[in-house]
C-alpha cells in the first residue's frame, strides 16, 4: 500500500466553525507533513513531524493546530480561520532523513466563507 | 536566499514536438534538485532527482533532466510529450533554511494539445 489517503476531499466551513482534516498513511513513514497550496501557485510547507513530534513550524498562525496521534495518522485542527485560508491542503509522509520521497495524498479542498 | 526559479508559467506544445522546462537554483554549496509532477486531479509525485555525479539524471515517463553548474540551471526534457504529459511541473530543492526540506518553484503549466 503506496497511499496517502486524506479526508474529507472537500470543506467547507465558517469563520466561526472548528473543523479538522485527517490523513492517514500505512507505509511505516515515521514522518509526516502538511502542505497549503493555492490555486496556480506551489505546495508550501505548513508543519513536519518527524517521530511523531513536531520538528518543524514554518510559522503558521495559531489558528491551524497539527496532530499527530500515532505513526499512522495525521490531523489538522482548524478553528477561526479566514477566507484567505482558503486552499488545497496536502499531506505527505516519508522516511525521516528522505524528504523528496515523499508521498504526497490528494488533498482536501478548503473553502472558508 | 536558497531558491529555485522557473521562468516559463505556462508551456503549450502539440503532441510529438519537444520539451523543456526551465529550472535556475540560485545557491552555492551542496545541490540537491528535484522534478515533481502534479497531474490534473491527481496527487503530486517525484519525476526525478539530482544529487552528485552523472549531471544527466532520467526519470519516470520518459523525462530527463541535465544538471548545469556553470549555467545554475536544472532543466527538464521529453524529446517527444504526449497529451497525457498534461500536468503542473515544479522544480524542487532541499532547502538548509527550512530544515533540509522540500522548497518548490513557482511551477510550470504544460499542456499539451492532441
Amino acid at each position: 500500500d503506496t497511499e496517502v489517503t486524506q479526508t474529507p476531499k472537500h470543506l467547507v466551513m465558517g469563520m466561526t466553525n472548528k473543523k479538522s482534516l485527517k490523513c492517514e498513511q500505512h507505509m511505516g513513514h515515521r514522518a509526516m507533513y502538511w502542505y497549503k497550496q493555492k490555486a496556480k501557485k506551489p505546495p508550501e510547507l505548513m508543519f513536519v513531524y518527524s517521530y511523531e513530534k513536531l520538528s518543524i513550524n514554518e510559522s503558521v498562525p495559531s489558528r491551524f493546530s497539527p496532530e499527530c496521534p500515532n505513526s499512522s495518522l495525521l490531523n489538522l485542527h482548524l478553528h477561526a480561520l479566514q477566507p484567505e485560508d482558503s486552499a488545497l491542503y496536502l499531506c505527505a509522509s516519508s522516511q525521516p532523513g528522505r524528504p523528496w520521497e515523499q508521498y504526497f495524498g490528494p488533498g482536501t479542498r478548503l473553502t472558508v466563507t | 536566499a536558497q531558491s529555485v526559479s522557473q521562468h516559463n508559467h505556462h508551456v503549450i506544445l502539440s503532441e510529438a514536438a519537444s520539451l523543456e522546462l526551465g529550472c535556475n537554483y540560485s545557491y552555492g554549496g551542496t545541490v540537491n534538485l528535484f522534478w515533481y509532477v502534479q497531474y490534473p486531479g491527481q496527487h503530486l509525485q517525484l519525476l526525478l532527482k539530482y544529487f552528485s555525479g552523472d549531471p544527466l539524471v532520467k526519470g519516470i515517463k520518459g523525462f530527463e533532466a541535465e544538471f548545469i553548474k556553470s549555467k545554475f540551471s536544472f532543466n527538464l526534457r521529453k524529446p517527444s510529450v504526449q497529451w497525457s504529459d498534461t500536468a503542473e511541473y515544479f522544480c524542487a530543492f532541499l532547502n538548509n533554511n527550512a530544515g533540509n526540506m522540500l522548497t518548490f518553484g513557482g511551477g510550470t503549466r504544460l499542456m499539451v494539445k492532441p
